[in-house]
C-alpha cells in the first residue's frame, strides 16, 4: 500500500505561522492534495500540487518536492477558525487517492 | 456547502438491523466514492463508481453493499454490522477526465454507531 506520514497534532498562537509537513512513498505520483476538515464536517479542498514548487492561495500555501516525496502546507496569520484537521492526500500512478491520518491544528488566543 | 449531501447525518443501529446511507451530488460529476473515517486513522476508500459502474471494491466486507442507480445518487446498504464498523462514512464525487483523477468533493458524512 501507500505510505503517507504527517504529524498528529500541532499548536500555534493566533497570528502566527504553522507549517504542516507531509512525506509520502507511493507507486507513481499524479498529484498531492491538502484538505481541511473541521470537527463533524466534510473535508474541504484547499490545494493541489502536481509540479515542484510553491502554490499560494491567500493565507495558505502548499509546497511540493517530488524528488524528496515531500510536501508542506503553510498557514499564515493564523485565525481561531483555522483550528481543524488538515489531511494530506496523494494520487498514485493508478490515480488512486490515499490519505494521511491528518494533522490536528489548535490555534490558541 | 460542497454540493454533496448525505443523509442521515447520524445513525445508531443494532447488529441485526438493516439500514441505508444516501448520498446525492449536485455538481454534475461522473464519479462517486464511499470512504470510512475512523478516529485517528486515514480515510479508507471503500467503493468507487465511475459512470455508474463500480470500478473499485477495496476488500470491503459483504455486510456493506453499495448501489449507484445514476451518476447523482449513491447508496450504502448496511446489514448485520459489527461494533468495529462504527465510524464516519463519507461520500465524495469528482469529474473524471481521460487521464483520471480530479479533485474530490466531500459530503458532511454520516456518523454511524453500531451497538
Amino acid at each position: 500500500g501507500q505510505n503517507i506520514d504527517q504529524p498528529t497534532e500541532m499548536t500555534a498562537t493566533e497570528g502566527a505561522i504553522v507549517q504542516i509537513n507531509c512525506t509520502y512513498q507511493t507507486s507513481g505520483f499524479n498529484g498531492l492534495f491538502w484538505y481541511q476538515q473541521h470537527a463533524g464536517e466534510a473535508p474541504t479542498f484547499l490545494s493541489y500540487n502536481v509540479l515542484d514548487g510553491l502554490e499560494e492561495k491567500g493565507r495558505f500555501s502548499s509546497f511540493l518536492s517530488r524528488s524528496k516525496g515531500y510536501s508542506y502546507l503553510l498557514l499564515k496569520e493564523l485565525q481561531m477558525k483555522d483550528s481543524a484537521s488538515y489531511l494530506c492526500a496523494v494520487r498514485d500512478g493508478d490515480y488512486k487517492l490515499s490519505f494521511g491520518a491528518g494533522t490536528t491544528v489548535t490555534v490558541r488566543a | 456547502e460542497t454540493g454533496v449531501t448525505q443523509t442521515p447525518r447520524h445513525l445508531v443501529m443494532g447488529m441485526t438491523n438493516k439500514k441505508s446511507l444516501k448520498c446525492e451530488q449536485h455538481l454534475g460529476h461522473n464519479a462517486m466514492y464511499w470512504y470510512k473515517q475512523s478516529a485517528k486513522k486515514p480515510l479508507e476508500l471503500m467503493f468507487v463508481y465511475n459512470f455508474k459502474e463500480q470500478t473499485e471494491n477495496n476488500s470491503v466486507p459483504s455486510r456493506f453493499s453499495p448501489e449507484c442507480p445514476n451518476s447523482s445518487h449513491l447508496f450504502l446498504h448496511l446489514h448485520t454490522l459489527q461494533p468495529e464498523d462504527s465510524a464516519l462514512y463519507l461520500c465524495a464525487s469528482s469529474q473524471e477526465g481521460a487521464g483520471g483523477g480530479e479533485t474530490q468533493y466531500f459530503g458532511p458524512g454520516t456518523r454511524l454507531l453500531v451497538l
